[in-house]
């Protein structure tokens, strides 16, 4: 079955650091990828996505390109911040035109710490 | 601007007891899930609403129960907690499920945190 293996955490940084945080896939046909973040006490918040391959989603500094060859996504910013702290989710989804035939899968998540 | 409300935000019950979890969304939304997130897990899928008057299973449904009371609500409801139900419940929406483009963004609400003692 599809399946989303992201790097296990924690992570910790310092500010400015340079983050990747790996992220692979397994599915079958063509999924949308995406990150979502998690800050403390909250909700998932959609952080940026891409929907086909090489396409590149990038929001708030954070980037992620989709490699369909080596089956990955992985998020990079190249300066963390004190407020980047939170656990991040690497997700896949199909598109099959709506309808039931839908399914989000969720990697279980890596939490980051950056250090002042 | 609310987005996802979920209530309440914190439960504690005894194994045995029911309980149902709230959501309502405000974006006119077609589609709507409720989420469990565990430790070292991430989000399971428990049931989903594609469109009002549906609901389909998920990957974890067992032990619980959802309605679709219309178009903004999704309620799931845990007939008889057990321990293994102590978890954060995560509700979220999107316009639609599946499809391209920014149609299946889902949009989560802030979580309810239950233990079953």
């Amino acid at each position: 079955g599809d399946s989303v293996t992201q790097m296990e955490g924690p992570v910790t940084l310092s500010e400015e650091a340079f983050l990747t945080i790996n992220c692979t896939y397994t599915a079958t046909g063509y999924p949308s990828l995406f990150w979502y973040v998690q800050y403390p006490g909250e909700g998932l918040q959609l952080l940026l996505k891409a929907t086909k391959a090489d396409d590149k989603g990038s929001n708030k500094g954070f980037e992620a390109t989709y490699r369909k060859e080596t089956t990955s996504f992985h998020l990079e910013k190249g300066s963390v911040q004190v407020s980047d702290s939170a656990v991040y989710f690497c997700a896949l989804s199909y598109s099959l035109g709506g309808g039931s035939n839908y399914k989000l899968t969720f990697g279980k998540g890596t939490l980051l710490t950056v250090n002042p | 601007n609310a987005g996802v409300t979920q209530t309440p935000k914190f439960q504690v019950l005894k194994t045995g007891q029911s309980m149902t979890l709230q959501c309502a969304q405000d974006m006119n939304h077609n589609s709507m899930y409720w989420y469990r997130q565990d430790p070292g897990m991430g989000l399971r899928l428990i049931y989903y609403s594609a469109s009002e008057g549906t609901t389909d299973k998920g990957e974890v449904p067992n032990g619980y129960n959802v309605s679709r009371l219309n178009k903004r609500e999704f309620s799931l409801r845990l007939e008889s907690a057990a321990p293994s139900q102590t978890s954060v419940y995560f509700c979220a929406s999107s316009v639609q499920a599946g499809g391209p483009g920014a149609k299946n963004i889902q949009y989560f609400g802030a979580g309810t945190r239950l233990s079953v003692l």
